[in-house]
């Protein structure tokens, strides 16, 4: 699996938007880029994934760089339930790989009133 | 909820002792991952099943061991825990090979607290 970075923590006001980075600069072309945040030690929740384009679902939007070297997680309207760590991961899809990702230190969303 | 069940949610324990976590994946789902996450650490990858057979083993230690049974559910055992063995543990599950659109998705259950004392 291609290594990440991305920022310890960040802080996003209630209601607006919350852009997490990561990247990514040795993806390879078969490796998707999926985002997960765990909830105080609750289980880690899938959010989204993406190959190359840019893809929305009805928790966040995912925006793929061109060169695939970096992405950003945007929860549009964030709230204070929004508060987690948010793990950036890239591997190849397969049920083989699915599980075995490093999840890194993710960054902390502090969403504050 | 996410589908996939975990017990005990909490379990206290001494030194020198075994353990096992139970686990039940969503309906459906043949593969079972089982982590690890202290406080010190990261979500660390221990082993993953596939339909009861063992498909790949990440930082698990030797005092450590799964299996899964044909119904799919998973245990983990723990022996001659110690102190550090301490940390909060996952199970996940997957569906079947979903290789178009990339999308394996792994969900997680609750996990269960161990505390080694």
């Amino acid at each position: 699996d291609a290594k990440t970075t991305q920022p310890p923590s960040m802080d996003c006001a209630e209601g607006r938007a919350a852009n997490l980075p990561c990247n990514h600069s040795t993806i390879s072309g078969n490796e998707y880029v999926y985002w997960y945040r765990q909830i105080h030690s609750q289980g880690p929740q899938y959010i989204i994934h993406g190959l190359k384009n840019n893809e929305t679902n009805e928790m966040a939007s995912l925006i793929i760089t061109e060169d695939r070297k970096s992405s950003t997680l945007i929860l549009p309207h964030a709230t204070l339930r929004d508060t987690a760590v948010y793990y950036c991961i890239v591997r190849v899809a397969g049920n083989t790989n699915a599980g075995k990702s490093t999840f890194g230190d993710g960054t902390t969303l502090t969403v504050k009133p | 909820d996410s589908g996939v069940t975990q017990t005990p949610k909490h379990l206290i324990t001494a030194t020198g002792q075994r353990v096992t976590l139970r686990c039940s994946p969503r309906s459906g789902d043949l593969s079972v991952y089982w982590y690890q996450q202290s406080l010190d650490q990261g979500l660390q990858f221990l082993i993953h099943y596939y339909n009861g057979e063992e498909r790949a083993k990440g930082n698990i230690l030797e005092r450590f061991s799964a299996q899964q049974f044909p119904d799919l559910h998973s245990e983990l055992n723990l022996s001659s825990l110690e102190l550090g063995d301490s940390a909060l543990y996952f199970c996940a599950s997957s569906p079947p090979d979903q290789t178009r659109g990339g999308r394996n998705t792994i969900y997680f259950g609750e996990g269960s607290w161990l505390t080694v004392v």
